[in-house]
C-alpha cells in the first residue's frame, strides 16, 4: 500500500534549522509531488509548499518563501523539507503528503493523499 | 487571498445526519476536497474533487459543492466520525487553501 514515512521529533534553538525527511513507498515515486502541511499546536492545516519528484520544481507559500527548501532523492524515493532561521512560531508538526493532480473544467486540481505521519519540531530556546 | 470558512463545531446524534458546510467566493467553480483528522492522527482524505470517495471510505460520507457553499455530509453518524473536518481548495495564486476546519460530536 502507498506510505509515507516521516523521520523523528526535532527540538530546535530560535535561528537554527530542521530537515525533515519523508519517505515514500508502495507507488512510482516520480509520478507525484510532496506537498507539505504544518499543524500549529490546537490550530489548522497550513500548506507550506509543493516538490515535484518528475523534476524537482517547487512553489512554495509566501509565509515560508525564503526560509524553506524542498527536494527530492529520487534513488531512495525521500523527500526533505528544510526550514530556516526558525522562531517559536515554527513549532508544529509537519506532515508530508503526497500530491494528487488533474485538470478539469474547473482548471487545475491538487489534493493530497495519503499522508505522512507527521513529525513535531519544536522551536524554544 | 482565498479564504474557506467552516463552523467551529457541528454536533449530530447517534444514527443522525451531519452537514458540515464551507464558505468561499465562488467555491463552485474550485474543486473542494475534505480530510478527517482524529486526534492525534494524520489527516485522512474523505472526500475528493467534490464528491468522490476514496476506497475504503464509506458510503455514508458525501459531498457537494455549488454556489459559495460545499458541503461534508455524514450519514448515520457513528461515534467513529468524531473528529476535525477540513476543506481545502487549490487556489492558482496561492496553492493549496485549507478551511479553518470543523469539530464533530456525536452525541
Amino acid at each position: 500500500q502507498v506510505q509515507l514515512v516521516q523521520s523523528g521529533a526535532e527540538v530546535k534553538k530560535p535561528g537554527a534549522s530542521v530537515k525533515v525527511s519523508c519517505k515514500a513507498s508502495g507507488y512510482n515515486f516520480t509520478r507525484n509531488g510532496i506537498s507539505w502541511v504544518r499543524q500549529a499546536p490546537g490550530q489548522g492545516l497550513q500548506w507550506m509548499g509543493w516538490n515535484s519528484a518528475y523534476n524537482g520544481n517547487t512553489n512554495y507559500a509566501q509565509q515560508v518563501q525564503g526560509r524553506v527548501t524542498m527536494t527530492t532523492d529520487t534513488s531512495t524515493s525521500t523527500a526533505y523539507m528544510e526550514l530556516r532561521s526558525l522562531r517559536s512560531d515554527d513549532t508544529a508538526v509537519y506532515y508530508c503528503a503526497r500530491d494528487l493532480r488533474l485538470s478539469n473544467w474547473k482548471g487545475v486540481q491538487n489534493w493530497f493523499d495519503p499522508w505522512g505521519q507527521g513529525t513535531l519540531v519544536t522551536v524554544s530556546s | 487571498s482565498y479564504e474557506l470558512t467552516q463552523p467551529l463545531s457541528v454536533s449530530v446524534a447517534l444514527g443522525q445526519t451531519a452537514r458540515i458546510t464551507c464558505g468561499g467566493n465562488n467555491i463552485g467553480s474550485k474543486n473542494v476536497h475534505w480530510y478527517q483528522q482524529k486526534p492525534g492522527q494524520a489527516p485522512v482524505l474523505v472526500i475528493y474533487t467534490d464528491s468522490n470517495r476514496p476506497s475504503g471510505i464509506p458510503e455514508r460520507f458525501s459531498g457537494s459543492n455549488s454556489g459559495n457553499t460545499a458541503t461534508l455530509t455524514i450519514s448515520r453518524a457513528q461515534a467513529g466520525d468524531e473528529a476535525d473536518y477540513y476543506c481545502q481548495v487549490w487556489d492558482s495564486s496561492t496553492g493549496a487553501v485549507f478551511g479553518t476546519g470543523t469539530k464533530v460530536t456525536v452525541l
